[in-house]
C-alpha cells in the first residue's frame, strides 16, 4: 500500500534562517506531488505541484521554492524565512490521471 | 479561477444530532473530495465523489455536478466527528482547490 512521509512534524526557526521540508512517498511510481500551506486553521493554498522529476509548477509568488530530485521525493525550501512563512505545510500525492489526493501529516512551522 | 464555497462556516451540535454540510463551486469540475481534518491537523479522506451518492457508515455524500454542489451528511453525530471538514475540487491540471472549511463542534 502507498504511504506518505513528511518531516519534521514541528519546526521553530528564526527569521532569516533557511528551510528544508521533505516529503517522500512509498508504494507508487511517478506520482503527482503537491505542497499546500494552511494558515489560521482554514483553507489550504496550493503552493507547488510536480508531475515528474525536475518538473515544478508554482502557484503563487512567494519566498519559497520546491524541488523534486527523485521520483518520490518532494522538497520545500527557503533561503531566508520571513515571519509570514509561518503556517501548517502539507504534502500530498495523487496518481497520474486520477486526482484522489492523499496527504501527509503536515509540518507546523513557526518563524520567530 | 474557480471559487469553492462551503457553508456553514461553523456548526455546533449536540451528540446524536444530524448535520448537512454544503460545498458550492463556480465552474465545472472533474472530481470532488471531502476531507476531515482532525485536531492534530491530519487530513483524512472521506469521499472521492465526482458525481452521485456514496455512503460510509454514518457519513454519506452527494454531488450534483450539473448544479455545481456537493453535500456531506453526518448522522447520529459523535464527539469524535468534531473538526474541520473540507471539500476540494479538481480544477486545471490535476490541481485540488479547497474551500475554506466547515468547523464542526459536537458537544457531549
Amino acid at each position: 500500500s502507498q504511504t506518505i512521509h513528511q518531516w519534521p512534524a514541528t519546526l521553530v526557526q528564526p527569521v532569516g534562517s533557511p528551510l528544508s521540508l521533505e516529503c517522500t512517498v512509498e508504494g507508487t511510481s511517478n506520482p503527482n506531488l503537491y505542497w499546500y500551506r494552511q494558515a489560521a486553521g482554514r483553507g489550504l493554498q496550493l503552493l507547488f505541484y510536480s508531475v515528474g522529476i525536475g518538473q515544478i509548477s508554482s502557484e503563487v509568488p512567494q519566498n519559497l521554492s520546491a524541488s523534486r530530485p527523485q521520483d518520490r521525493q518532494f522538497i520545500l525550501s527557503s533561503k531566508k524565512l520571513l515571519l509570514s512563512d509561518s503556517g501548517f505545510y502539507l504534502c500530498a500525492w495523487s496518481v497520474t490521471g486520477a486526482t484522489e489526493a492523499f496527504f501527509g501529516q503536515g509540518t507546523r512551522l513557526t518563524v520567530v | 479561477g474557480i471559487q469553492v464555497e462551503q457553508s456553514p462556516p461553523d456548526l455546533i451540535l449536540q451528540e446524536g444530532a444530524n448535520s448537512t454540510l454544503r460545498c458550492n463551486f463556480s465552474d465545472s469540475v472533474n472530481n470532488l473530495q471531502w476531507f476531515h481534518q482532525n485536531p492534530w491537523g491530519q487530513l483524512i479522506n472521506l469521499f472521492y465523489i465526482p458525481s452521485g451518492t456514496k455512503q460510509n457508515g454514518r457519513l454519506s455524500a452527494t454531488t450534483v455536478a450539473t448544479e455545481r454542489y456537493s453535500l456531506l451528511y453526518i448522522s447520529s453525530s459523535q464527539t469524535t466527528d468534531s473538526g474541520v471538514y473540507f471539500c476540494a475540487v479538481e480544477w486545471g491540471a490535476q490541481k485540488l482547490v479547497f474551500g475554506q472549511g466547515t468547523r464542526l463542534t459536537i458537544n457531549p
